[in-house]
C-alpha cells in the first residue's frame, strides 16, 4: 500500500486567508482525491486530481475555492481560499485505485480550524 | 445513484466479546467492491477488509470477517475478541467499476474494558 503524507497535519486560520495542502505519496499514483469531513461526519468527495489535467470536481465544490494543482505522480496539493468558520474540517489526500488494486489510501488528514 | 446506509451511529462492545456492524448497500452495477474502513481517533483511515462482489466466498482478515449477502445488498463486518484498539469510527464503502467510492455514515465503535 502507499504511504501519503499531508502537511501542515493541523492549522489555525483567520477568515478571509488561504491555507495550502501539501500531499507527498512514496510511489507513483494515477489518481489521487481530496476529501472534506466535518466534525463527526463520513468523508464527502472534493475533487479528483489527475496528473496533466484538469481537477474533476464534485457538486457543491469550485475551482475558485479549493483550487487543486497535480505537478506530478507523486505530489498534489489543494488550497482552501477566502476561508469561513464553515470550512473548519479535515481534509484527506488519498490514492488509488489503480490497476494493480481497487482500494484507496489515505494520508493522515489535516485538521483546519478558522475563527 | 449509488448508496450506503449504516444504520447504527453508535455501537459498544464488552473487550474480548464480538461485535457485528451493519451496512447495506444499493448499486445498479454488477461489478463492484465493498470495503471496511477504520478510522481510529488519531484520523488516519485505515483499510480492515474487502470483498469483491463476484466472489461468494466472504473475506476475512485476523479477527475481522464480513458476512456478504449479495442479494440482500448487506455487508456486515463482524469483530471478534474485540480490543481496546479496535475502538474508532468504521466506514462501509463501495466502490463500482469506474466509479467514486461512496461512504456510509459511520459507526463509532467503543470497546469497554
Amino acid at each position: 500500500s502507499a504511504v501519503i503524507s499531508q502537511k501542515p497535519s493541523r492549522d489555525i486560520c483567520q477568515r478571509g486567508t488561504s491555507l495550502t495542502i501539501q500531499c507527498q505519496v512514496d510511489s507513483q499514483v494515477t489518481m489521487m482525491f481530496w476529501y472534506r469531513q466535518q466534525p463527526g461526519q463520513s468523508l464527502t468527495l472534493i475533487a479528483t486530481a489527475n496528473q496533466g489535467s484538469e481537477a474533476t470536481y464534485e457538486s457543491g465544490f469550485v475551482i475558485d475555492k479549493f483550487p487543486i494543482s497535480r505537478p506530478n505522480l507523486t505530489f498534489s496539493t489543494l488550497t482552501v481560499s477566502n476561508m469561513s468558520p464553515e470550512d473548519s474540517s479535515i481534509y484527506l489526500c488519498s490514492v488509488g485505485p489503480d490497476s494493480h488494486s481497487y482500494e484507496q489510501y489515505f494520508g493522515p488528514g489535516t485538521r483546519l480550524t478558522v475563527t | 445513484a449509488q448508496t450506503v446506509t449504516q444504520s447504527q451511529p453508535e455501537m459498544s462492545v464488552q473487550e474480548a466479546e464480538t461485535v457485528t456492524l451493519s451496512c447495506t448497500y444499493d448499486t445498479s452495477e454488477s461489478d463492484y467492491y465493498l470495503f471496511w474502513y477504520k478510522q481510529p481517533p488519531s484520523r488516519q483511515m485505515i483499510l480492515v477488509i474487502r470483498q469483491e462482489a463476484y466472489k461468494q466466498q466472504n473475506a476475512t482478515e485476523n479477527r475481522f470477517s464480513v458476512n456478504f449477502q449479495k442479494a440482500a445488498k448487506s455487508f456486515s463486518l463482524k469483530i471478534s475478541d474485540s480490543q481496546l484498539g479496535d475502538a474508532a469510527m468504521y466506514f462501509c464503502a463501495l466502490r463500482s467499476y469506474g466509479q467514486n467510492f461512496v461512504f456510509g455514515p459511520g459507526t463509532r465503535l467503543s470497546v469497554l474494558p
